[in-house]
């Protein structure tokens, strides 16, 4: 079975710090991997997704992730957080291809800014 | 584009009253989910349908029923409902392999 894995429950950061939070996942074959947010009272959005190709993969906002299939991780990235970056943010994965079923989302990550 | 519409966006049960929560997407898409989501338990799959016809139990499916009545609409259904299930509950829809979920504007249920 699938299983995803964040590290960490709460970030606080300035503004202008670097962002980087870890995503683990539990799965022997290939997947799909995602990255969404959700800003506070507000639906889940696609920040970013990971198919196949290129492990660095750009999102919306700035933000970017790498994918290590060595490592299983799928960490996400921002140079330079500003205060409207404060959301939580989910890790997903999903079998890739196949009957599309099982999406599974880690527990989130919430990130405070403070401007 | 709607997308993906779910109804309601609030309801207040009482313990032991049954519901029906309506998720409907005018993607075309062929899989479609239940979430809840709990503070601090990020998403948990209740339920989630491959395809028109076809449902398959997630990780918490206990206290729940879904249908797939078409390939639109995709209910979740609370027979009896109880205090443990007072959540947010969202929908989402998939569309052809190896594609992104699109999520609904989320349904807050308050069982007391």
């Amino acid at each position: 079975a699938q299983s995803v894995s964040q590290h960490n429950h709460h970030v606080i950061l300035s503004e202008a710090a670097s962002l980087e939070l870890g995503c683990n996942y539990s799965y022997g074959g290939t997947v799909n991997l995602f990255w969404y947010v959700q800003y506070p009272g507000q639906h889940l959005q696609l920040l970013l997704k990971y198919f196949s190709g290129d492990p660095l993969v750009k999102g919306i906002k700035g933000f970017e992730a790498e994918f290590i299939k060595s490592k299983f991780s799928f960490n996400l990235r921002k140079p330079s957080v500003q205060w409207s970056d404060t959301a939580e943010y989910f890790c997903a994965v999903s079998r890739y291809g196949g009957s599309q079923g099982n999406l599974i989302f880690g527990k989130g990550t919430k990130l405070s800014v403070k401007p | 584009n709607a997308g993906v519409t779910q109804t309601p966006k609030f309801q207040v049960l009482k313990t032991g009253q049954s519901m029906t929560l309506q998720c409907a997407q005018d993607m075309n898409h062929n899989s479609m989910y239940w979430y809840r989501q709990d503070p601090g338990m990020g998403l948990r799959l209740i339920y989630y349908s491959a395809s028109e016809g076809t449902t398959d139990k997630g990780e918490v499916p206990n206290g729940y029923n879904v249908s797939r009545l078409n390939k639109r609409e995709f209910s979740l259904r609370l027979e009896s409902a109880a205090p443990s299930q007072t959540s947010v509950y969202f929908c989402a829809s998939r569309g052809p392999l190896n594609t992104e979920a699109f999520f609904g504007q989320g349904t807050r249920l308050t069982v007391v």
